[in-house]
């Protein structure tokens, strides 16, 4: 079966940094995306990847692994906005997307 | 910037009741979606359309219907109601330049079925 698994909850400071992982299992990959979501309102595009590496995007970054299954999305100089949840997807060989259940970012002072 | 409109924020209705999920995209999209999201699960496709007029199944098309009369309005329709479908129904589109397309979202509506 086709699968995406990302932590359910993490917790940071602000000012520091997070590295959201996220590991999948699906029938062919034609690229990976993040999206952030705030609670009670619409999922935002953030990244997409389909070579391995890292793209850099101002304070959030997303790195790729394509013989690991593996992708990250690192956020610098966390501040209290960032508090939301963080979804990764799968684009599979149908081109269909395979959506994880999201990681649930909390930000402390 | 994209907008994609969603005819509720909140819904509350009665089992058995046929409840109507209006999306409104204002960007010329050829393709939308409608998913649901749970708590603890992915989002997870209902029924998707790449045209006018045409609609295909995604992964939990059981008890739902779609309509797509116009190009940037797309309906989800629950024909009878469970409490089952309690959920955030989340609309999307995207514009077809090729085989990869960002996908733009609605705000959502929360459903509540009693």
């Amino acid at each position: 079966g086709q699968n995406i698994d990302q932590p359910t909850e993490m917790t940071a400071t602000e000012g520091a940094i997070v590295q959201i992982n996220c590991t999948y299992q699906t029938s062919g990959f034609n690229g990976l995306f993040w999206y952030q979501q705030h609670a009670g309102e619409a999922p935002t595009f953030l990244s997409y990847n389909v070579l391995d590496g890292l793209e850099e995007k101002g304070r959030f970054s997303s790195f790729l692994s394509r013989s690991k299954g593996y992708s990250y999305l690192l956020l610098k100089e966390l501040q209290m906005k960032d508090s939301a949840s963080y979804l990764c997807a799968v684009i599979d060989s149908n081109y269909q997307l395979i959506w994880g259940a999201g990681t649930k970012l909390i930000i402390k002072p | 910037d994209v907008k994609v409109t969603q005819s509720s924020r909140y819904l509350v209705k009665r089992t058995g009741e046929k409840v109507f999920l209006e999306c409104v995209q204002d960007m010329d999209h050829e393709n939308m979606f409608w998913y649901r999201q749970d708590p603890g699960l992915g989002l997870r496709l209902i029924y998707f359309s790449y045209d006018v007029k045409m609609k295909e199944k995604g992964d939990i098309p059981e008890g739902y219907s779609v309509s797509r009369e116009k190009k940037e309005r797309f309906s989800l329709i629950l024909e009878s109601a469970s409490t089952n479908q309690t959920s955030m129904y989340l609309c999307a589109s995207s514009p077809r330049t090729g085989d990869v397309d960002t996908q733009y979202f609605g705000p959502g509506t929360r459903l509540t079925v009693l």
